[in-house]
């Protein structure tokens, strides 16, 4: 079984659409993350959610609007696309928000936007 | 703030070959340590951690022992295959607070060759 699933795995769109990404984990866990990658791999943390609460907001342009209608799901929608939203986006959860808590990503969703 | 710096790449070796990539991060105290992994197409995975000082975590042949003093945790791996082609990120992640966020290097890509 997939422990964290993310659909779709590609998504090609164009400037000014909205589009959305799905995210499961089936591992109990309570903390969940959506991570951004860019083309020259850098990762870096946009949203994490603790029992369906925002705990962390990094400076992501409004457009982004994380939802979580339960702990085992973080969808990521996404407003009015701009060329610089391509990437990679890695959802990802943890068992809880301690430190030292391993993350377990999922398998990514490219995002491409003409 | 929280920072992590690795060597740049890309690393080309041959099989058999000695691996390092170093890390080196700043942190408030003593934060928790972890090498993630990331194949080709494929969403990070844990590689090893470490949660306190002079810690040493192993996997898959991999090893990286975390030095307080130098405020390191380089990644070593004795004899490389071809299958450890990858890129390889360090990151830490703050053991005190309840916001806890995973901050990574910039990442490290690995090319091993038959």
């Amino acid at each position: 079984d997939t422990a964290v699933s993310q659909t779709p795995k590609y998504l090609v769109t164009q400037m000014g659409n909205d589009k959305s990404i799905k995210c499961e984990q089936n591992l109990g866990h309570d903390t969940m993350y959506w991570y951004k990658q860019d083309s020259k791999k850098f990762l870096k943390i946009m949203f994490s959610y603790n029992n369906k609460e925002l705990i962390i907001n990094e400076t992501v342009p409004n457009r982004f609007s994380p939802k979580s209608p339960d702990k085992a799901h973080l969808n990521l929608h996404i407003n009015s696309l701009e060329l610089g939203d391509s990437a990679v986006y890695f959802c990802a959860s943890s068992q809880s928000v301690a430190g030292g808590d391993t993350q377990y990503f999922g398998p990514g969703t490219r995002l491409t936007v003409l | 703030g929280n920072s992590v710096t690795q060597m740049e790449g890309p690393v080309t070796l041959s099989e058999e070959a000695f691996l390092t990539i170093n890390c080196t991060y700043t942190a408030t105290g003593y934060p928790s340590l972890f090498w993630y992994v990331q194949y080709p197409g494929e969403g990070l995975q844990l590689l090893l951690k470490a949660t306190k000082a002079d810690d040493k975590g192993s996997n898959k042949g991999f090893e990286a022992t975390y030095r307080k003093e130098t405020t390191s945790f380089h990644l070593e791996k004795g004899s490389v295959q071809v299958s450890d082609s990858a890129v390889y990120f360090c990151a830490l992640s703050p053991r005190l607070g309840s916001n806890y966020k995973l901050t990574f290097g910039k990442g490290t890509l690995l090319t091993v060759n038959p």
